[in-house]
């Protein structure tokens, strides 16, 4: 089967770095996905990873190894408002996104 | 309207009604889909589009349909309510569907509620 695996629920403090991690274990794999989701609200686009190697954009990076099917999400210089779910998803072999869970992040000042 | 439309945003339905959820992009997107959102577990697609005027099945189908008479609505329909499909319903859409990042853009979500 196809199997997606984040941590359930992560706490920082206001101003650390904290990393997500995921491991995936897809039929085929065609890219990595990491969205925010504040409660309440939409899923929003944050990164993509079809490559090995690291994708900074801003405070956020994303990490992809597909050899051994893990990914990670760094985040930087923390602030209240990165309180959210991130959410990692594959696409796989047929072009369908695979979600994680998600990992709720606390961010305590 | 910018984005992605969906309604109502909540709705509490009695066991065996049968209930639409609408959802209107105006981003000419030629790909649409449907995920429900229960805690403790990752989106799950239900149908798909991936042009006006077809359709597919998605990992949840059962007790769900959808149309998509053209590129910019497309409806959800529970034709029989159970309690089991109590969720939040995300639609959503991207430029295309297959290779590349054809990143999603999600609606507000609707929340249903099957008592």
């Amino acid at each position: 089967g196809q199997n997606i695996d984040q941590p359930t629920e992560m706490t920082a403090t206001e101003g650390a770095i904290v990393q997500i991690n995921c491991t995936y274990q897809t039929s085929g794999f065609n890219g990595l996905f990491w969205y925010q989701q504040h409660a309440g609200e939409a899923p929003t686009f944050l990164s993509y990873n079809v490559l090995d190697g690291l994708e900074e954009k801003g405070r956020f990076s994303s990490f992809l190894s597909r050899s051994k099917g893990y990914s990670y999400l760094l985040l930087k210089e923390l602030q209240m408002k990165d309180s959210a779910s991130y959410l990692c998803a594959v696409k796989d072999s047929n072009y369908q996104l695979i979600w994680g869970a998600g990992t709720k992040l606390i961010i305590k000042p | 309207i910018a984005g992605i439309t969906q309604a109502p945003t909540s709705q509490i339905l009695a066991a065996g009604r049968r209930m639409t959820l609408r959802c209107t992009q105006d981003m000419r997107h030629n790909a649409m889909y449907w995920y429900r959102q229960d805690l403790g577990l990752g989106l799950r697609l239900i149908h798909y589009s991936n042009t006006a005027g077809t359709t597919g099945k998605g990992e949840v189908p059962d007790g769900y349909s959808v149309s998509r008479a053209n590129t910019d609505d497309f409806p959800l329909t529970l034709a029989s309510a159970v309690p089991s499909q109590t969720s939040v319903y995300f639609c959503a859409s991207s430029v295309g569907q297959g290779s590349g990042a054809n990143v999603l853009t999600f609606g507000a979500g609707s929340r249903l509620t099957v008592l």
